[in-house]
């Protein structure tokens, strides 16, 4: 089976950093994806990891480590506009489509 | 303009009806996803298609069903059977081979009475 595991919730600062971090147990790994999303809104796409170490992209990072099976979002100079859901997905396989897995999401609240 | 549209974004139906939301891409994707959203929850799979006239069952097709006729459209049928309808209901396409993410429609919110 897949499982995936976020943090509920988190709360934060504007102009802080949040740290969300994603524990995955699947039946292989193809690379791992976030996505941002606002209330009844649709993901956005954010990051993607397949080797081994930090992805930087303005604002965000992810970080992948394949060998404890874990993975962070870092959200840096936070801003209202952060306030959201992110969601950690694996590509257990490139083969069926190159389905995703989700874990539950992360909602963020960034506080003034 | 490129993208994925989901029509309506409200729907409502009365219990024991059949509904069906309409999934159209013009991104010239492959492979197209139909996922289901409960409040507070993440997303999880219903069925997927990999190419025209082929489809697959996902985590959770119990009481759903689709078809693939045009690479563009990918409709998904949420039956009388399925005994917990009301959600918020996600498709997407992409490649369906490479690195590629997938990318997301703007969603349809159902409403079962």
């Amino acid at each position: 089976g897949q499982n995936i595991d976020q943090p509920t919730e988190m709360t934060a600062t504007e102009g802080a950093i949040v740290q969300i971090n994603c524990t995955y147990q699947t039946s292989g790994f193809n690379g791992l994806f976030w996505y941002q999303q606002h209330a009844g809104e649709a993901p956005t796409f954010l990051s993607y990891n397949v080797l081994d170490g930090l992805e930087e992209k303005g604002r965000f990072s992810s970080f992948l480590s394949r060998s404890k099976g874990y993975s962070y979002l870092l959200l840096k100079e936070l801003q209202m506009k952060d306030s959201a859901s992110y969601l950690c997905a694996v590509r257990p396989t490139k083969a069926a489509g190159n389905k995703l897995t989700f874990g539950g999401g992360t909602r963020v609240l960034v506080k003034p | 303009d490129g993208g994925i549209t989901q029509s309506p974004k409200y729907l409502f139906r009365k219990e024991g009806q059949n509904v069906t939301l309409s999934c159209e891409q013009n991104l010239n994707h492959d492979a197209m996803y139909w996922y289901r959203q409960d409040p507070g929850q993440g997303l999880r799979l219903i069925y997927y298609s990999q190419i025209v006239n082929d489809f697959q069952k996902g985590d959770i097709a119990e009481g759903y069903s689709v078809s693939r006729e045009k690479k563009e459209s990918f409709p998904l049928t949420v039956t009388s059977a399925q005994k917990n309808p009301t959600a918020f209901y996600l498709c997407a396409s992409g490649p369906g081979t490479g690195n590629n993410e997938q990318f997301f429609g703007p969603g349809t919110r159902l409403t079962v009475l």
